[in-house]
């Protein structure tokens, strides 16, 4: 079975540094891996997915992630946060064989001036 | 932008009532979902849906469960007799094509059951 783990509920960071959000998976054939990010009141966004090809996948708002299949992570990373990044960040699997979203237990990010 | 609508936002209920909550995907998506997230918890699938027909449902969604696409823009998740740990946020989410395509995903419901 699939699953996904985020570590680390709360982070915070300063205003311009560097954020990275861990999440490492769990699938017994190759994943489609996603991070969505929920600002508050809001729907879940898609930020960037992998599905194949290229390991490095930027998104939107400067983030990117790198598909590591030795080390089954799939990292969210931004080099220099911005205010607006303060939300919630969901790392997310699909297996290709069905199209439910298997969810991590989600990341709140606190940027601070 | 086109996108996922839910209603209501915020829904109380009592124990034992029946809830429906309503979804309108984006127009030309063709496959459509529920998830919930429990306060506190991560989201988890609750059912895919496509072609008028559920195509797969977690263990969660029971009989109690049952979604529905009335007419040609509404998805609706309707709860027959709501329980306390029904209490939760209520996703809906759609996408043009199955498989690894975005799932577009609407505000949220929140149910409180009491």
């Amino acid at each position: 079975a699939q699953s996904v783990t985020q570590l680390g509920s709360h982070v915070s960071v300063s205003e311009g540094a560097l954020v990275l959000l861990r999440c490492n998976y769990s699938s017994s054939v190759p994943p489609y891996l996603f991070w969505y990010v929920q600002y508050p009141n809001q729907g879940l966004q898609l930020l960037l997915k992998y599905t194949t090809g290229a390991t490095l996948v930027k998104g939107i708002n400067g983030f990117e992630a790198e598909f590591k299949k030795s080390e089954t992570s799939f990292h969210l990373t931004k080099p220099s946060a911005h205010m607006s990044d303060a939300a919630e960040y969901f790392c997310a699997v699909s297996d290709g064989n069905t199209d439910k979203l298997i969810f991590g237990t989600g990341t709140r990010l606190q940027v601070f001036p | 932008e086109p996108e996922v609508t839910q209603t209501p936002s915020h829904q109380v209920t009592q124990m034992g009532q029946e809830v429906i909550l309503r979804c309108v995907p984006i127009s030309n998506h063709l496959y459509f979902y529920w998830y919930r997230q429990i306060l506190g918890q991560k989201v988890e699938f609750l059912v895919s849906f496509y072609n008028n027909e559920i195509s797969e449902k977690s263990e969660i969604f029971d009989d109690q469960f049952s979604v529905e696409r009335p007419d040609g823009s509404n998805f609706t998740l309707k709860i027959r007799s709501t329980k306390l740990e029904d209490s939760a946020m209520y996703f809906c989410a759609s996408n043009e094509v199955s498989s690894y395509n975005e799932q577009f995903f609407g505000p949220g419901t929140r149910l409180t059951v009491l």
